[in-house]
C-alpha cells in the first residue's frame, strides 16, 4: 500500500544544517512535498518537488529526491530557532489523483 | 487577503451532540479537503470534494458528514457517532485535478475538544 515514513524526532544545534529524511512506498508519486507545522497551527507548504527532478533549492532549504531508492531528504542550512517545528514528507497517490499520503512528521528541535 | 479560514480555533462539544466546523476560502480553488490530527500521528483523510455539490468519503469518514453547495465553502459536521472526535481538524483546498501542480494549502486548524 501507500506509505511514507519519517523518523520522529531531531535534535540539532542551532546554526548548524537540519537534514529530514523520509521514504516512501508509491513510485508513480507525481510530486513530493514537505510542509512544517509550528504549534497549534495548520500545515504551511514549505517546498516541493516533481518526481523528474533530482534536486531544488530555494535559499536555505535544499530538497533531494532519490528515485531508485524512494528517499527524499531536506536540508535547512544555519538552522535557527525559528525552525522548530515538526515537518512532513507528503507524496501524490498513485492510485487516486485527489490524495495526499503524509508521513507522521519529524519534529525538530533547535539547542543553544 | 487571500486564504483559507476556520472557525472556530477551539470548541468544546458535551457527548451526544453534533457540532459543525466552517471552512472557507477565498483562492477560488476547486478542491476541498478536512483531515485530522491526532498527537504523534501525520494527517488522515476525512471527505475531499473535487467540485461544487460533489464530495467522496476519505479514509476515515465514519461518523463525519460534509456539504459543498458553495464553491468557497465546505463545512465538516462531526456527529454523535463518532466514538472519539477530541482532535485536531484541519481544512485544505488545491486548484484541482485541471491543474498540473495541484498543490494543498492549510487553514489554521479547529482543535475539538469533547467533555
Amino acid at each position: 500500500g501507500e506509505d511514507v515514513e519519517q523518523s520522529l524526532f531531531l535534535s540539532v544545534r542551532e546554526g548548524d544544517s537540519s537534514v529530514i529524511n523520509c521514504t516512501y512506498t508509491d513510485s508513480s508519486s507525481t510530486y513530493l512535498y514537505w510542509y512544517k507545522q509550528e504549534p497549534g497551527a495548520g500545515l504551511q507548504l514549505l517546498t516541493y518537488i516533481f518526481s523528474n527532478m533530482d534536486m531544488k533549492q530555494d535559499q536555505r532549504l535544499t530538497v533531494l529526491l532519490n528515485k531508485k531508492d524512494k528517499h527524499l531528504s531536506l536540508r535547512i542550512a544555519d538552522t535557527q530557532t525559528g525552525d522548530s517545528a515538526i515537518y512532513f514528507c507528503a507524496e501524490t497517490s498513485g492510485s487516486s489523483a485527489s490524495k495526499i499520503i503524509f508521513g507522521s512528521g519529524t519534529r525538530l528541535s533547535i539547542r543553544p | 487577503d487571500g486564504g483559507i479560514t476556520q472557525s472556530p480555533k477551539y470548541l468544546f462539544r458535551k457527548e451526544g451532540q453534533n457540532v459543525t466546523l466552517s471552512c472557507e476560502q477565498n483562492l477560488n480553488h476547486d478542491a476541498m479537503y478536512w483531515y485530522r490530527q491526532d498527537p504523534g500521528q501525520g494527517l488522515r483523510l476525512i471527505y475531499y470534494s473535487q467540485i461544487v455539490n460533489d464530495f467522496q468519503k476519505g479514509d476515515i469518514a465514519e461518523g463525519y458528514s460534509v456539504s459543498r453547495e458553495k464553491k468557497e465553502s465546505f463545512p465538516l459536521t462531526v456527529t454523535s457517532a463518532q466514538k472519539n472526535p477530541t482532535a485536531f481538524y484541519l481544512c485544505a483546498s488545491s486548484p484541482g485535478l485541471a491543474y498540473s501542480t495541484d498543490t494543498q494549502y492549510f487553514g489554521p486548524g479547529t482543535r475539538l475538544t469533547v467533555l
